[in-house]
């Protein structure tokens, strides 16, 4: 079975730092990964899809990158904002099927102003 | 554009009684999941459709049944509620498989059984 795992769970920086959020899986046989944002009491927000054949993918102060191989993937955010504080999940497919999406306990950054 | 849209926000049940929880997409997606979402733990999916008639189990089927009558309505329902079933319950939706293509969530429900 899969398993997903995301370290710090909790991770608190000041205004303006350059961070990296870490996801680790155990089965390097997987489809795709995405990261997704949460705010408290609210759904998740998808904000980077990383495909098979693709290592990373950006979108404005984010870029996500995908090492299949050693089972890892890293979502790099660049001179954070309070704004960016939220919870942060990343979600494996490890095959075809809605059944094979496994998520991560995610990471709760606080970016102090 | 409303996308996702779940009802209730909160609901406190009593051991043994039952509810629906109610989910509504008008994105025309044809694929629409349930999840559970435990306190410091990953979502974890109950069950899912892939299209209106045809649904299918996930994760952590048990205790719940759904229905897929229309594209856009996904209600799930809990019989008999049990304290172990309190957790937040979230709908998404996507046009096409999870994993492969962007899936929207709703605002979910937080449920407590007591």
């Amino acid at each position: 079975k899969q398993e997903v795992t995301q370290i710090p769970a909790a991770l608190s920086v000041p205004e303006g730092e350059n961070l990296v959020l870490n996801c680790s899986f155990t089965d390097s046989a997987i489809y795709n990964l995405q990261w997704f944002r949460q705010d408290p009491g609210k759904g998740l927000t998808s904000l980077l899809l990383i495909q098979s054949s693709q290592r990373e993918q950006t979108s404005g102060r984010l870029n996500a990158s995908l090492d299949k191989s050693s089972g890892r993937s890293t979502l790099y955010i660049a001179a954070s904002q309070p704004g960016d504080s939220a919870t942060y999940l990343c979600a494996v497919e490890r095959g075809t099927g809605a059944n094979n999406l496994f998520f991560g306990t995610g990471t709760r950054l606080t970016v102090i102003p | 554009n409303a996308g996702v849209t779940q009802t209730p926000k909160f609901r406190i049940l009593k051991i043994g009684q039952s509810m629906t929880l109610q989910c509504t997409q008008d994105m025309n997606h044809n694929y629409m999941y349930w999840y559970r979402q435990d306190p410091g733990m990953g979502l974890k999916l109950i069950y899912y459709s892939v299209g209106a008639g045809i649904t299918d189990k996930g994760e952590v089927p048990n205790g719940y049944n759904v229905s897929r009558s229309t594209t856009e309505d996904f209600p799930l329902r809990l019989e008999l509620a049990a304290p172990s079933q309190t957790s937040v319950y979230f709908c998404a939706s996507s046009r096409g498989l999870a994993g492969g293509d962007t899936q929207y969530f709703g605002p979910g429900t937080r449920l407590t059984v007591l």
